[in-house]
């Protein structure tokens, strides 16, 4: 059972260019989420979706975007980058949007805009 | 406001030596609390659940307990094995879809 799986692992960008975080989950949760975390920062959410079709924005959305087609696949789309967006990008899914399931989380995205 | 403050921002300790990490949270109606843990280089990774005051989940060396207010985590005997960061989350009071989460322990465990 692979759970969330996010590529690519890895990624430099030049300040300007754009780039699709790639998050798939094969446990049939309808909840998917993204987020970053910067050193010291904790977890913050720029994305969520509850289901195909339906997302909403995080704590820190601007410069992101994000769609759902599927329940499974849940893309995180950089349109100019910038360096302040130079972070770790974790995705993750639940089954529950009640507050009493946990997250699954994924290894993550580690990204570097130069 | 919803807020989760976990304590001390970095422990070490030497192999065998027990502590505790706190997690205090302020939060309407808690639907659970999320203890997980995270390597280097890797994703969060979901340790316990805990549901309401006095509940209590074990697992190996590990061992968190809930109150209306903070959570704990104690290791007994730690290795160095269990050096990671600790990460606890609770779901907001009125978005409960989405977690708040802390910034964490770093715990380093010497031998």
């Amino acid at each position: 059972n692979a759970g969330v799986t996010q590529t690519p692992k890895f990624r430099i960008l030049k300040i300007g260019q754009s780039m699709t975080l790639q998050c798939t989950q094969d446990m049939n949760h309808n909840y998917m989420y993204w987020y970053r975390q910067d050193p010291g920062m904790g977890l913050k959410l720029i994305y969520y979706s509850v289901g195909a079709g339906i997302t909403d924005k995080g704590e820190v959305p601007n410069g992101y975007n994000v769609s759902r087609s599927t329940t499974e696949d849940f893309p995180l789309r950089l349109e100019l980058a910038a360096p302040s967006q130079t972070s770790v990008y974790f995705c993750a899914s639940s089954s529950s949007g009640e507050g009493n399931q946990p997250q699954h989380f994924g290894d993550g995205t580690r990204l570097s805009i130069l | 406001e919803d807020q989760v403050t976990q304590s001390p921002e970095a422990l070490r300790l030497q192999e065998g030596e027990s502590s505790s990490l706190n997690c205090s949270y302020t939060v309407s109606g808690l639907r659970g609390l999320f203890w997980y843990r995270q390597d280097p280089g890797k994703g969060p990774e979901f340790l316990f659940t805990l549901y309401s005051a006095g509940e209590e989940k074990e697992k190996e060396r590990l061992k968190a307990t809930l109150t209306k207010k903070e959570s704990f985590l104690h290791i007994t005997a730690p290795k160095p094995e269990d050096s990671a960061t600790y990460l606890c989350a609770v779901p907001g009071s009125y978005n409960t879809d989405k977690l708040i989460f802390g910034t964490g322990t770093r715990l380093q465990v010497f031998p």
